[in-house]
């Protein structure tokens, strides 16, 4: 059975404030990683999807790293901004995309 | 271009009765896989379809079925409802099928209630 796990299960943070979120994930039968971002009363909205051991992604204020060999996932977001406000997924792809159950994020003006 | 289309939007429903959930992709989009989200879980994956055909399923009970037709539209059907089965319930589209590096592309959903 693929366990993806991430944590925190939230978090709040001020306006300005730079934070990340840990998503792990075996590491054998590794295909690929994926990052969504759900904001409320919206559809998941993909981020990133990353392959390669020590890949490193960056869309604007957000990045991403990934560590296949030890099975985790890191997503950086730098001066959090108040529409940041949303729900963090990551999943892992082997046949299937498997889903953590995400990081809720709050970011206070 | 247009997105992920889902149909309807909500659904309220009895149980015992049984629904059909319709998903549109987008163009040139093949594969369509659906999602069912309860509060406290993640998304759990039900089936996906590429070509009209079934190339994985999820870990449900044989109440929930889907088909996919010739244009790539696909609907998922559920029998029996039962009072757990109220969710949303996502579907996404991708280029590629199953083990992919294709972000999926999904719809506003569905929401299903069970009374």
């Amino acid at each position: 059975i693929l366990n993806v796990e991430q944590s925190p299960q939230s978090l709040h943070v001020q306006e300005g404030d730079s934070t990340n979120f840990t998503c792990s994930f075996p590491s054998s039968n590794f295909y690929a990683l994926h990052w969504y971002r759900w904001e409320t009363a919206k559809s998941p909205e993909a981020l990133f999807v990353m392959t390669l051991n020590g890949d490193e992604k960056k869309k604007g204020r957000i990045s991403a790293t990934l560590n296949t060999k030890e099975g985790y996932s890191y997503l950086y977001i730098k001066g959090s901004q108040p529409e940041d406000s949303a729900t963090y997924l990551c999943a892992s792809s082997t046949d299937k995309l498997i889903f953590g159950t995400g990081t809720r994020l709050q970011v206070f003006p | 271009k247009a997105g992920v289309t889902q149909t309807p939007r909500y659904l309220i429903k009895t149980r015992g009765q049984q629904v059909t959930l319709s998903c549109s992709p987008i163009s040139g989009h093949r594969s369509v896989s659906w999602y069912q989200q309860t509060p406290g879980q993640g998304l759990q994956f039900l089936f996906e379809y590429f070509s009209e055909t079934q190339r994985n399923k999820g870990n449900f009970p044989g109440r929930f079925s889907g088909r996919q037709f010739s244009n790539s539209r696909s609907e998922m059907n559920v029998s029996t409802l039962e009072l757990g089965d109220s969710a949303l319930y996502l579907c996404a589209s991708s280029l590629a099928p199953g083990v992919s590096n294709q972000p999926q592309h999904f719809g506003d959903g569905t929401r299903l209630s069970i009374l």
